[in-house]
């Protein structure tokens, strides 16, 4: 089956700094990448979608200068999240668009500003 | 504006009976659905899907119902295992605009009890 990973899988990091996380497709190649947030004990709020070799889209709401999404290759989407705080802390997942309808999912990265 | 909707966070259920886990949506143009389950700081996995033309779709000891009128999905394992406690979320999708973005409900979490 597809295989989505992240890297890392938890970081912590100090209150202004930037972190970037990356999503990749392991055996298979992805043009349109999601990235999504989870708060604790909430549903996964679509961020942006990712499309290979274009800007991101961003959902209603998302800072694009905050939440900086590239999407160089056809397996790899990144996410910085630039000038950390700590409301910025979460759980963050990528997905990777499979066929029409279906995405599989990373297994996230925890995001912990200090 | 919640346009999936799991109205039970938490079911819980005894080892070989069945679970049924509902979810409502609002948007009649939504065309495909989909069922993820998800452990604690791990990212989804696709359970069983179901288009908009079907009313029933089954693999294994999961089975989705659709029904279009009442804007209503459920999706029931039986027998219910241990191993099936996790958080599961439905998501609904439109193909219209061929954006491949899911929409989550808020997720029920199922416990199943040996």
């Amino acid at each position: 089956g597809a295989v989505v990973s992240q890297h890392p899988s938890r970081v912590i990091c100090k209150s202004g700094t930037s972190v970037k996380i990356e999503c990749r497709s392991l055996d298979f190649q992805a043009t349109t990448m999601f990235w999504y947030r989870q708060f604790p004990k909430q549903s996964l709020m679509l961020m942006a979608t990712s499309n290979e070799g274009s800007k991101a889209t961003y959902e209603q709401g998302v800072e694009k200068d905050k939440f900086l999404i590239n999407h160089a290759s056809l397996t790899l989407s990144t996410l910085t999240v630039t000038s950390a705080h700590p409301e910025d802390s979460s759980f963050y997942i990528c997905s990777a668009r499979v066929g029409v309808y279906e995405q599989y999912f990373g297994p996230g990265t925890r995001l912990t500003v200090t | 504006d919640q346009q999936v909707k799991q109205n039970s966070p938490s079911l819980s259920v005894q080892e070989g009976r069945i679970s049924i886990l509902n979810c409502d949506y609002t948007n009649s143009m939504f065309d495909y659905f989909l069922w993820y389950k998800k452990y604690p700081a791990e990212g989804p996995t696709f359970l069983i899907s179901i288009s908009s033309i079907k009313d029933k779709n089954e693999d294994g000891r999961f089975t989705v119902f659709l029904n279009k009128s009442a804007k209503h999905l459920s999706l029931h394992i039986v027998p219910s295992q241990p191993g099936d406690s996790a958080v599961y979320f439905c998501a609904a999708t439109l193909n219209s605009g061929n954006t491949g973005k899911l929409i989550f409900g808020q997720g029920t979490t199922l416990q199943v009890k040996p």
